[in-house]
């Protein structure tokens, strides 16, 4: 099977703007968690999606916000960045059972300028 | 390579050697626990898990213990190697939540 894939590997934006990430699960997994991970804070966790619905959510504000798709592939926007949004953006995708292994991407590496 | 973290808790072992990484989860309600390995510009890598029903769990050289009285799991890892280089972090899945909460992380350091 293919891992969880992530696209795109690198971004760069400036501040103001905003940009969208995508993550494709495992096949056959239907939950897809998204998390931040920077230096200082380490793995935070955004949210996460079960069957195209937000099933758990983070403590980030609304300009981070995500959907699911029908197939399960799942994407992340941020709106109006800022500086401190530069991080590593993770992806982890799970099995249908609610507590089984997540598997992560490798990351969206976004630098804000 | 980028740092995941700049100020993790780091330990060093002479290669050949065994290592114990330790973590302390929060939730004595957690019922799933699973170490990962991330290695520098990469995604967490999953190495081994281990159920609350359960206070041991073997893998190919690596072995994780869980002790719920004390809320603590550690991962040891057998005759260490260079490529074991990286950060460990620790993961708890809360089941009345689904959500998984991770430790700070250890960065293992293999001394040749």
């Amino acid at each position: 099977k293919a891992g969880v894939t992530q696209t795109p590997r690198y971004l760069i934006k400036t501040r103001g703007q905003q940009v969208t990430l995508s993550c494709s699960p495992i096949s056959g997994h239907r939950s897809v968690s998204w998390y931040q991970q920077t230096p200082g804070q380490g793995l935070q966790f955004l949210f996460e999606y079960f069957s195209e619905t937000q099933r758990n959510k983070g403590n980030f504000p609304g300009r981070f916000s995500g959907r699911q798709f029908s197939n399960s592939r799942s994407e992340m926007n941020v709106s109006t960045l800022e500086l401190g949004d530069s991080a590593l953006y993770l992806c982890a995708s799970a099995p249908p059972t609610s507590t089984d292994t997540q598997y992560f991407g490798p990351g969206t590496r976004l630098t804000v300028l | 390579g980028e740092s995941v973290g700049l100020h993790l808790p780091t330990l060093s072992v002479q290669e050949g050697d065994n290592s114990i990484i330790n973590c302390a989860y929060s939730n004595s309600a957690s019922d799933y626990f699973i170490w990962y390995k991330q290695e520098s510009g990469k995604g967490p890598q999953f190495i081994i898990d281990i159920r609350s029903n359960m206070d041991k769990r073997q893998g190919q050289r690596v072995t994780v213990l869980l002790n719920k009285t004390v809320k603590h799991l550690s991962l040891q890892i057998a005759a260490t190697q260079p490529g074991d280089s990286a950060v460990y972090f620790c993961a708890e899945n809360d089941p009345g939540t689904y959500k998984y909460i991770f430790g700070t992380g250890t960065r293992l350091k293999v001394l040749a």
